[in-house]
């Protein structure tokens, strides 16, 4: 069975700070994606970067970096110089390779709070 | 390029009465899943619709059934309410060809079961 654990419920930091979100993923697959999307108070999740698990390349876009670690099952995700519209809820997520076996499987997710 | 909506935004209803969901998927996509999110919890995965059929089915009742139309919109419909089904029901949109694409997902529709 897979499973995604977000063990930061919430985070609060000043903004201009860093900030790091941790995710830490089970799962039995050789071959899964992992996601991370972000929950703004008006619900609708928006997606943020998809990664494969052949794929073990950090990957920086903007201010938000993300750091994937096959051997820890870790899936992190920074934040660098926040800013208050970064405040949300932010989902870690994963998935099957296989065709037709597609659910994404979420974290309960990491509240961050930026405090201007 | 219009992304994936969801109608209504938002909805009251009593136990026991019956509930449709409606969803029609981002421009170019044919599949279509459904989530349900409690408060506080992240989402969790209903079912899944490709070519008109449902494709993959997480873990809930047959109280909870969907469709797909021709034109890949959906419906969820959930029969005999509880309380628990309050809920934030998400839909995401996907193309559901060989190659693993995204999930996009749209403002949901909020359901509150009294």
């Amino acid at each position: 069975a897979q499973k995604v654990t977000q063990a930061q419920t919430e985070i609060s930091v000043v903004e201009k700070e860093d900030v790091t979100l941790d995710c830490v993923y089970e799962t039995r697959d050789t071959t899964y994606y992992l996601f991370w999307y972000k929950q703004p108070p008006s619900g609708e999740l928006v997606f943020l970067i998809r990664r494969n698990s052949f794929d073990e390349q950090n990957e920086i876009s903007g201010r938000y970096s993300w750091n994937f670690q096959k051997s820890t099952s870790s899936f992190n995700f920074t934040i660098t110089a926040s800013q208050v519209v970064d405040s949300a809820v932010y989902f870690c997520a994963l998935s099957e390779a296989r065709f037709g076996n597609e659910k994404l499987t979420f974290g309960t997710g990491t509240r961050l709070t930026i405090i201007p | 390029d219009a992304g994936v909506t969801q109608s209504p935004t938002h909805l009251i209803k009593t136990r026991g009465q019956q509930v449709t969901l409606r969803c029609s998927p981002k421009s170019g996509h044919d599949t279509v899943s459904w989530y349900q999110q409690a408060l506080g919890q992240g989402p969790q995965f209903i079912f899944q619709y490709y070519e008109e059929e449902e494709r993959q089915r997480g873990n809930f009742p047959d109280r909870f059934s969907g469709h797909q139309f021709p034109n890949y919109s959906s419906e969820l419909n959930v029969n005999a309410l509880l309380l628990g089904d309050s809920a934030l029901y998400l839909c995401a949109s996907s193309s559901g060809g060989q190659v693993r694409e995204t999930q996009y997902f749209g403002p949901g529709t909020r359901l509150l079961v009294l």
